[in-house]
């Protein structure tokens, strides 16, 4: 069965320290894997895909499929990135979305 | 353009009663999915409509069902409610073309079962 877990429930660091969001993920076939974020009174947004490869606010993710990961780094964290992070895995077609519990980050001044 | 909008924002039902909740995605999506959000469980996939059609389904009993119409705009329903049904609701619109698409979130009707 699909399941995307998030282990950190809460995450706080200094601003300007790097910052690593995880995210497991268990999938028999080709995942697709997302990061949505959501920021205080704001709606859930993408905020990157891996088929991209894109760096999006200076956040990247890689797709490890030996260790069946998709962690969220970012060198340099600012406190304009505190907010909600969901890593989301979509399989089949069509848009069927399994999104983790979350990871509420917290940037420290 | 446009965000997609939910309403009730807010609702507050008793146990055995039904609900209807509804989604107007962004103009030009065809695709809406639908989610339960609680804080135990998280985000969980209900099900997804395209074109009028039901095009997956998360493993929610047959109390939550929902269509959508000609002009894309969703419903969801859900009958014989629960203490546990309490959740909010988000829904989810994309164009629906292709798989796997960035989806747009609306705010949510928040749902209490009293």
């Amino acid at each position: 069965a699909q399941r995307v877990t998030q282990p950190e429930k809460l995450l706080s660091v200094f601003k300007g320290a790097p910052v690593e969001l995880k995210c497991n993920y268990s999938y028999s076939g080709s995942p697709e894997l997302f990061w949505y974020v959501q920021y205080s009174r704001q709606r859930l947004q993408l905020l990157l895909r891996h088929i991209s490869r894109e760096s999006i606010k200076g956040f990247t993710a890689d797709l490890n499929k030996g260790e069946t990961s998709f962690h969220l780094k970012k060198p340099f964290a600012q406190e304009e990135d505190s907010a909600m992070y969901y890593c989301a895995l979509s399989v089949g077609t069509g848009n069927q979305f399994y999104f983790g519990t979350g990871t509420s980050l917290t940037v420290i001044p | 353009k446009a965000g997609v909008t939910q309403t009730p924002r807010y609702l507050i039902k008793t146990r055995g009663q039904q609900v209807t909740l509804s989604c107007s995605p962004i103009s030009g999506h065809r695709s809406v999915s639908w989610y339960q959000q609680t804080p135990g469980q998280g985000l969980q996939f209900l099900f997804e409509y395209f074109s009028e059609t039901q095009r997956n389904k998360g493993n929610f009993p047959g109390r939550f069902s929902g269509r959508q119409f000609s002009n894309s705009r969703s419903e969801m329903n859900v009958s014989t409610l629960e203490l546990g049904d309490s959740a909010l609701y988000l829904c989810a619109s994309s164009w629906g073309t292709a798989s796997k698409e960035t989806q747009y979130f609306g705010p949510g009707t928040r749902l209490l079962v009293l």
